[in-house]
């Protein structure tokens, strides 16, 4: 299994609104990445788990906060998002002997923000 | 600021021909580089990297060439195909000295279309 799983696959949500955006992998990765596409963008990097604990956060607004419950699952959640906030959540998974390099991404979560 | 970018926003190549991205960066520290490949509607998908200590590496249809000289890192593909049309990100990582301080870094993407 190489893929990296995410749901759903699209999402709209009203600026009030709590979601969580999910993401799964079953490659033995123990670094996981979340990143923020706009449209017509290159991927910026938001935070980075390694062996669960969170190791990189790019100062992003409290209003993600992630969660990385066991070595497979990374979670996205999401509270009082601005519609700026509008684009495509990606996650990524890696080999800690690839940390930040070599990572496998999933389709993304593509959100809309009301 | 240091930044990974590219020469081209878009590049039409007739199928069948061969086709060649390029990509400057300007952090000399950086020690790793890898190619991305982003197809409509999905996340982007590894095509091939290099590390600092080597200039060329091939894969099936895909050359990597690193010039360290002029911090310049170039894609090429062989005998393109309808499927090669996308979006081809490349990116760095600086390899720092302190575990957990490095992220990889994209450049500004370049959209590759295949002209049947």
């Amino acid at each position: 299994d190489t893929e990296v799983t995410q749901t759903p696959k699209h999402l709209v949500m009203g600026m009030t609104n709590k979601k969580s955006l999910k993401c799964e992998q079953h490659m033995g990765h123990r670094a996981m990445y979340w990143y923020k596409q706009k449209a017509k963008k290159p991927p910026e990097l938001m935070f980075v788990y390694s062996y669960e604990k969170l190791s990189i956060n790019e100062s992003v607004p409290s209003r993600f906060s992630p969660e990385c419950p066991n070595s497979s699952l990374l979670n996205l959640h999401l509270h009082a998002l601005q519609p700026e906030d509008s684009a495509l959540y990606l996650c990524a998974s890696s080999q800690v002997d690839s940390y930040n390099e070599k990572l496998f991404f999933g389709s993304g979560t593509q959100l809309s923000v009301l | 600021g240091e930044s990974v970018g590219l020469h081209l926003p878009t590049l039409s190549v007739q199928e069948g021909d061969n086709s060649i991205i390029n990509c400057a960066y300007s952090n000399s520290a950086s020690d790793y580089f890898i190619w991305y490949k982003q197809e409509s509607g999905k996340g982007p998908q590894f095509i091939i990297d290099i590390r600092s200590n080597m200039d060329k590496r091939q894969g099936q249809r895909v050359t990597v060439l690193l010039n360290k000289t002029v911090k310049h890192l170039s894609l090429q593909i062989a005998a393109t195909q309808p499927g090669d049309s996308a979006v081809y990100f490349c990116a760095e990582n600086r390899g720092g000295t302190n575990f957990g301080n490095e992220k990889l870094t994209f450049g500004t993407g370049t959209r590759l279309t295949i002209i049947p």
